[in-house]
């Protein structure tokens, strides 16, 4: 099984471009979502889905969007990428929104903004 | 401001050697999660703890649930080379939004 698949593993981007990260699962989960990990912060919650069709915001979602149009795939878009968006972004999927369910990770893409 | 803060943030140890990470915050959750994760990969599920204190074991791993359901400690008998990682806890505040503590960064050395 493939799980959680991310791509791309490393990228380096200029100030002020734009660039997608994709997240594509194959385990027919419902709840996706995305983190960013910073060094001393943990993970922190970007944006999240519970199903194809419907987005919400989470706790840090300026300068990022996304989109749900299938159950599969869910990424992650940065219009005008900043320095402070330098991160290692993982994406998760889970099967429903119970208090025993687990939250299947990505690899992460570690982004570097110059 | 981090809303579950965990201790210590960094634990070097000799093998052998039991220790003990805490998690705590001023919010009740429905459930709390322990994660670790390796360099280069996801976090990846240990166990997860629903009711107020309530104790599960997995192998030299002790996970315990805070009586009003806002803190955890992770206890490690005889910690092994192979412990070594990154000890995340994470509260579920429901549809699957998951709070983060900052992490645990834990070497056991042989």
């Amino acid at each position: 099984n493939a799980g959680v698949t991310q791509t791309p593993k490393f990228q380096v981007l200029k100030t002020g471009q734009s660039m997608t990260l994709q997240c594509a699962q194959d385990m027919n989960h419902e709840y996706m979502s995305w983190y960013r990990q910073d060094p001393g912060m943990g993970l922190r919650l970007i944006h999240y889905s519970v199903g194809a069709g419907i987005t919400d915001q989470g706790e840090v979602p300026n300068g990022y969007n996304v989109s749900r149009s299938t159950t599969e795939d869910f990424p992650l878009r940065l219009l005008s990428a900043a320095p402070s968006q330098t991160s290692v972004y993982f994406c998760a999927s889970s099967y429903g929104q119970g208090m025993n369910t687990e939250a299947f990770f990505g690899q992460g893409t570690r982004l570097t903004v110059v | 401001t981090q809303l579950l803060e965990q201790s210590p943030q960094f634990l070097s140890i000799q093998e052998g050697e039991n220790l003990t990470v805490y998690c705590n915050s001023s919010s009740v959750f429905s459930s709390l999660q322990w994660y670790r994760q390796e360099p280069g990969e996801g976090p990846v599920l240990l166990v997860t703890v629903v009711t107020g204190g309530e104790v599960k074991k997995l192998k030299r791993l002790t996970f315990q649930f805070g009586d009003a359901r806002k803190d955890s400690s992770l206890h490690i008998t005889a910690a092994q080379p192979g412990d070594t990682g990154l000890y995340l806890c994470a509260g579920n505040q429901g549809a699957q939004k998951l709070v983060f503590g900052q992490g645990t960064r834990l070497t056991i050395n042989p």
